[in-house]
């Protein structure tokens, strides 16, 4: 299995542009988390589902942010419009279970930077 | 889930000598993990030892976890030039249907 697999690695843009991240899951699983990641606040659960469905959101940051599942083995994180406090890393991980009861696969991240 | 605590926030040592990283949390837990992350690079996971576990072992390292002082350890022995990354841990608690929170994790180098 090639793993978690997110796409596109960079991606720049400028203040008030969409910007949309893509993740696939390890084929099987069921769950799919998206983190960001930034020095001043590390590494932050925004999104979490589990069978399709968004169990916990409540790190989402507003209503810019959006998540879905559109199938079972594919998701899309959206940021609309956006600004320069979302540069970040952007990972997905999905695992086999539910939550934090097994272990969680990590994709390489997506490095946005919005100017 | 909660948050862990890393502790120290970065730590040098030589290679060969062993490194040690402690993670504390609040309440009781289901489970609690132990991640890597190598620099501009996702997280991999390292161990996952459950509340009623106390040591477990996995290759060079160790993980210790007491739930009497909600803590947990991460040994890393003979440690190597590849061990050089952030290292975090994340405690499941209650059913562990909540995601993983992290904290802002130890920085390990590993002066050659």
């Amino acid at each position: 299995d090639a793993g978690v697999i997110q796409s596109p690695r960079h991606e720049v843009t400028e203040m008030g542009q969409e910007v949309t991240l893509r993740c696939k899951l390890i084929s099987g699983h069921n769950s799919l988390f998206w983190y960001r990641q930034t020095m001043m606040r590390g590494l932050e659960l925004l999104i979490y589902f589990n069978n399709n469905v968004p169990i916990d959101d409540s790190g989402m940051p507003e209503d810019r942010f959006s998540a879905k599942m559109p199938n079972a083995s594919f998701s899309t994180l959206k940021i609309q419009p956006s600004e320069p406090r979302d540069s970040a890393v952007y990972f997905c991980a999905s695992s086999s279970g539910p939550g934090g009861r097994n272990i969680q696969y990590f994709g390489a991240g997506t490095r946005l930077s919005v100017l | 889930s909660q948050q862990g605590e890393e502790d120290p926030q970065a730590l040098s040592i030589q290679e060969g000598e062993n490194a040690t990283m402690n993670c504390s949390y609040k309440t009781s837990i289901n489970n609690l993990q132990w991640y890597r992350q190598n620099s501009g690079r996702g997280l991999v996971h390292l161990i996952l030892i459950r509340s009623n576990e106390r040591e477990k072992h996995s290759g060079r390292l160790r993980v210790t976890l007491d739930t009497s002082k909600k803590s947990s350890s991460l040994l890393i022995t003979a440690s190597r030039a590849a061990d050089t990354a952030s290292y975090f841990c994340a405690a499941i608690s209650g059913g562990g249907a909540d995601g993983l929170t992290f904290g802002k994790g130890t920085h390990l180098i590993i002066q050659p």
